[in-house]
Parts: C-alpha cells; structure tokens; sequence
C-alpha cells in the first residue's frame, strides 16, 4: 500500500480564517513533506519532517505552520493567508529523508478569498 | 544549483507512442523520477531509474538514461486517451547539505492524446 491520504479535498477561506490541512499515512515512512502547487507549475517544496522533527523550511512564511503530531500524521495550519496563497497543497512521504521515493497525496485545492 | 529542463507540449495520435524529454544539471543525481499528473490530482509516481542504470522497462513505459550527456526520456508505447496529463521529471539532490533528499523537478510536459 502506497497511499497517503489529505483533507480536506478543496477548502475556501478567508485572510482572517485559521483553518488546518492533514494528511496521514499509514506506510511506516519516517519522512513527510509538504509542497505547494500552482496551476500548470511543478510542486515547490515547502517543509520536511524527518522522524517527526522539522528538518527543512523552504524560507516559508510564518502564516504557514506545520506540525507534526507523530510518524503518521503532518498538518500545516493556515493563519492570515494572503489570495496568493490560493493553490494545491500536496502531501508526501519517503521511508527517510535521505533515500527512498517520495509517493503523493491527492492534496487540497485551497482557494483564499 | 540543479536545473531539470522539459519540453512544455506533446501531442500524439492514440495507439503511437510518445517520448517526453528531460535534461538534468546535476551530476551526481542518485535517482530521477516520473511522476504523473491527471487534472485536479495528485503526483502518481509513475516509475524511477537509479543512476547506474541505462534503462528501465516497466510493462508499457521505458527510461532511458544517458549520464555522460545528463538526458532522461520516458517513452509510452501504445499511447492510450487516459495518458493525457503532465509528465514532471525529477531528480534527487545529492548526498550532503541542507538539500539533501530534496527534489528538484522540471516544469512539466504537458500530453495530449488525439483519438
């Protein structure tokens, strides 16, 4: 099984909305990742946990603020967002940071009005 | 730094084959993926190919690799209508620093299928 999972699929809020986006996985990978997708452009990476600790930030503002609760799950809390901000969320996991391919979530279509 | 570079468009007549093209910067790349994109969802891994390797075969896909001239290809055979999507190449940042495990990825090739 190579699933990892998001929510919500799409989400719509305000710049003055706090709201959070999940992903989990159940593959026993120790490394999760967060990128963002603008339309017809490749994911751009925003953050990486290795074994539950944060390891990577791609100098991604502080309206952004991920979390990881335990291997299994990752959520970025949204505050204050900007409608630039509007875009695809993915999510993905490797067995480590340092080797293994990272499988994809379907992500969340996040539109900031 | 490492740059992956893709043609942006490919159109191809159903049941021809397709090859889409990426060239890559970084020489000391482990591994480089392809993953697929369907509209509105997520990166489907489609295959990878480890760095000391010419070519992979998997059922309707092939990789070639040429390492000396830091090319990847990704042929489809038999392209079918349920193809269409954008194809991202991507390489693995290598060994060391704050980069590594990070993937650097083209800016897609967008395929077209025509019945």
């Amino acid at each position: 099984d190579t699933e990892v999972t998001q929510t919500p699929k799409h989400l719509v809020m305000g710049m003055t909305n706090k709201k959070s986006l999940k992903c989990e996985q159940h593959m026993g990978h120790r490394a999760m990742y967060w990128y963002k997708q603008k339309a017809k452009k490749p994911p751009e990476l925003m953050f990486v946990y290795s074994y539950e600790k944060l390891s990577i930030n791609e100098s991604v503002p502080s309206r952004f603020s991920p979390e990881c609760p335990n291997s299994s799950l990752l959520n970025l809390h949204l505050h204050a967002l900007q409608p630039e901000d509007s875009a695809l969320y993915l999510c993905a996991s490797s067995q480590e940071r340092q080797q293994e391919t990272q499988y994809f979530g379907p992500g969340t279509r996040l539109l900031v009005l | 730094g490492e740059d992956v570079e893709q043609s942006l468009f490919l159109s191809v007549r159903e049941g021809d084959s397709s090859v889409i093209n990426c060239t890559y910067t970084d020489s000391s790349s482990t591994y480089l993926y392809w993953y697929k994109q369907e509209p509105g969802a997520g990166l489907q891994l489609l295959t990878y190919i480890f760095s000391n390797m010419d070519m992979k075969q998997d059922q309707r896909l092939t990789v070639l690799l040429n390492k000396k001239d830091k090319h990847l290809s990704l042929r489809i055979a038999d392209t079918q209508t349920g193809d269409s999507a954008i194809y991202f190449c991507a390489e693995r940042a290598n060994a060391g620093g704050t980069s590594y495990g990070k993937l650097t990825f083209g800016q897609g090739t967008i395929l077209t299928v025509h019945p």
